[in-house]
């Protein structure tokens, strides 16, 4: 079965750096679209960034962009997401995604539990 | 860049019918999904390019699109329920996608 596991999430002071992870098994990595999204508190969901098969090309919401990045490791079956110069803005619980296939307006169609990100001095 | 809106809440009663909407201009034109996300949960896909159900999905949970307003309708709705709705599409000037604000149902 599909699983999408995050780690990494944690309590940084504003202006600090975190790295998402996200493994993923029980599909083929390297044949999907992978995207995080976020919800911050009393929120809804924002979508973030996302990446094609390959690695690129790559987009990002207008809030995080130029600040974080994106990338992919196909042969580890694994999402990164690389987080710089935080904001207290950016404390959220932050998913990974799966999109759907060959799809020109796909959906996420499977979600990780999610890790916490807190932005706070 | 496109927007799409939904109703901040919605009540009903149990063993009711709730409708969810989103709008957006010509929103019709565009594939909707649909998310549930309940409290402490990940988010779950209930209904994709607007009416299909995944596997797992009950056969209360449906949707449309048409005009300016998509409805996801839960049918027969219980306890369970309870929780935030969200409605998605893609902004193609963008390729970014766009989620609603999202729609909190609640089960009286």
């Amino acid at each position: 079965q599909v699983q999408l596991v995050e780690s990494g999430g944690g309590l940084v002071k504003p202006g600090g750096s975190l790295r998402l992870s996200c493994a993923a098994s029980g599909f083929t990595f390297s044949d999907h679209y992978m995207s995080w999204i976020r919800r911050a508190p009393g929120k809804g969901l924002e979508w973030v960034s996302y990446i094609s098969r390959s690695g690129t090309p790559r987009y990002y919401a207008d809030s995080v962009k130029g600040r974080y990045t994106i990338s992919r490791d196909n042969a580890k079956s694994s999402l990164f997401l690389q987080m710089d110069s935080l904001r207290a803005e950016d404390t959220a619980v932050y998913y990974c995604a799966r999109l759907a296939p060959d799809n020109s307006s796909p959906s996420f169609d499977y979600w990780g539990q999610g890790t916490v990100v807190t932005v706070s001095s | 860049s496109y927007i799409v809106t939904q109703p901040p809440s919605v009540s009903v009663a149990p063993g009711q019918t709730a409708k969810v909407t989103c709008g957006g201009n010509s929103i019709g034109t565009r594939s909707v999904h649909w998310y549930q996300q309940k409290p402490g949960q990940s988010p779950v896909l209930v209904v994709y390019d607007d009416r299909d159900r995944p596997s797992g999905i009950p056969e209360r949970f449906s949707g449309s699109n048409s005009g300016n307003t998509a409805t996801l309708t839960v049918s027969r709705v219980e306890a369970g329920d309870e929780a935030d709705y969200y409605c998605q599409v893609w902004d193609s000037s963008t390729d970014h996608p766009v989620f609603g604000g999202g729609t909190k149902l609640t089960v009286l």
